[in-house]
């Protein structure tokens, strides 16, 4: 998984608690994702992060909050969870040094919101 | 608002057959086509990848077909095996961002 931690890989948790998950990185790639994978709707990015403290929203980003404030993690924060947001949530890293736009993808963490 | 579009959602081929996934895209921005390749519990991972200024890459059993004209390209896999039984993604470049499709799940039959 190119160097690519996330944890916890697995939670389960109740409506209206704050939760962070963690994506970890090795590779020193400026580029990172959180993605939420849900049947039907294949891949939808939350936000990404272009370098330590900028961040950008991607198309379903309401709920959701993140911080980059080293270069090798990245954090994404449900801030009240929802129902809606029992998913499947991937990290994904981009090296832009190389000029290559191939994203390397994490394993994975399920989330599942009582 | 779906820029790419990829079909069929599922498809079923007999070991030795050919596998073919269509994806068609809107936005002449984009720069670059990847295909993904995503076993389940797994991220998805690159299988190959095509720029619009190439019509055709192979790699292996599996082929990229583009035509910029056209706005479409498709994922062609020979000699379908059991172990490409996953879930197949194409997806469109620009901007840093990958623009995805909803993907095909693709079962070979021994």
């Amino acid at each position: 998984d190119a160097g690519i931690t996330q944890s916890p890989r697995h939670k389960v948790t109740e409506t209206g608690t704050p939760v962070t998950l963690r994506c970890h990185q090795t590779e020193n790639h400026r580029y990172m994702y959180w993605y939420r994978q849900d049947p039907g709707h294949g891949l939808r990015l939350i936000h990404y992060s272009y370098g330590v403290k900028d961040t950008d929203k991607g198309e379903v980003s309401d709920g959701y909050s993140v911080s980059r404030s080293k270069t090798e993690d990245f954090l994404l924060t449900l801030e009240s969870a929802t129902s809606s947001q029992t998913s499947v949530y991937f990290c994904a890293i981009s090296d832009s040094t190389s000029g290559s736009e191939t994203q390397y993808f994490g394993p994975g963490t399920r989330l599942l919101v009582l | 608002q779906q820029q790419v579009k990829q079909s069929p959602q599922s498809l079923i081929v007999q070991k030795g057959g050919i596998s073919i996934i269509n994806c068609a895209y809107e936005n002449t921005a984009f720069d670059y086509f990847p295909w993904y390749q995503q076993f389940p519990g797994k991220g998805p991972a690159l299988l190959i990848a095509i720029r619009p200024d190439v019509s055709e890459k192979k790699e292996g059993r599996f082929t990229i077909s583009f035509n910029k004209s056209a706005k479409q390209f498709s994922l062609h896999i020979m000699d379908s095996q059991p172990g490409d039984s996953a879930t197949y993604f194409c997806a469109a470049h620009n901007n840093r961002k990958l623009i995805w499709g909803l993907g095909t799940s693709l079962a070979v039959n021994p």
